[in-house]
């Protein structure tokens, strides 16, 4: 299974943009790029995912190098509630997720 | 995406003792699984839950422990057996592909918080 690495934490300020980088340098080439966050106790929350192109929706942006070895999400205008555990994941073939230790994002006023 | 039923929410056990927990989604579902969150660290795959047939456990949890059923495509429980102080953990259920096609993420539940006493 391709493993992910993010930095254990991070701080960004309200209203700026946070971005939040993962190394996934042993990805295979027909694996996904999972994100996902957990606010303190919850169930994990899906942000967005990607392959090879580069992703958009309305919570999150996805950027993927061209080799796949690492991505960034980024936060286009970080608020109080992103305040949370954001994981970076790589599907495998089996379709399981296998969650890394996390980057702990805390957004400051 | 997926609507997740989680119960019990939360419980308070005796050492020794069981506790079943179920999962129960608003529409059938390809995959289900079951994860171990113990506290202040991440989730850890505990199996796959196979419609009509034996779980596929990861490495480190055995059916003994954790004997898991799923009986059809919207539900399915797990048993944590002959509980310790050391089972005190979040566990969640999680399922994957709906027959909303565009509903392509992995949804969680809310957990179910064990404490073992």
């Amino acid at each position: 299974d391709a493993k992910t690495t993010q930095p254990p934490s991070m701080d960004c300020a309200e209203g700026r943009a946070a971005n939040l980088p993962c190394n996934h340098s042993t990805i295979s080439g027909n694996e996904y790029v999972y994100w996902y966050r957990q606010i303190h106790s919850q169930g994990p929350q899906y942000i967005i995912h990607g392959l090879k192109n580069n992703e958009t929706n309305e919570m999150a942006s996805l950027i993927i190098t061209e080799d796949r070895k690492s991505s960034t999400l980024i936060l286009p205008h970080a608020t109080l509630r992103d305040t949370a555990v954001y994981y970076c994941i790589v599907k495998d073939a089996g379709n399981k997720l296998t969650f890394g230790g996390g980057t702990r994002v805390l957004v400051k006023p | 995406s997926a609507v997740i039923s989680q119960k019990p929410s939360r419980d308070i056990c005796q050492r020794g003792t069981s506790l079943t927990i179920q999962c129960q989604v608003d529409s059938q579902v390809t995959m289900m699984f079951w994860y171990r969150q113990q506290p202040g660290q991440s989730l850890t795959l505990i199996a796959t839950a196979n419609q009509g047939s034996e779980a596929t456990y990861e490495s480190g949890f055995v059916i003994d422990k954790f004997p898991i059923s799923r009986p059809n495509l919207t539900f399915s429980t797990l048993t944590v057996s002959n509980m310790s102080p050391e089972d005190s953990s979040i566990y969640l259920c999680s399922v994957y592909g709906t027959r909303d096609r565009a509903s392509y993420g992995y949804t969680f539940g809310s957990g179910t918080r064990l404490t073992v006493v």
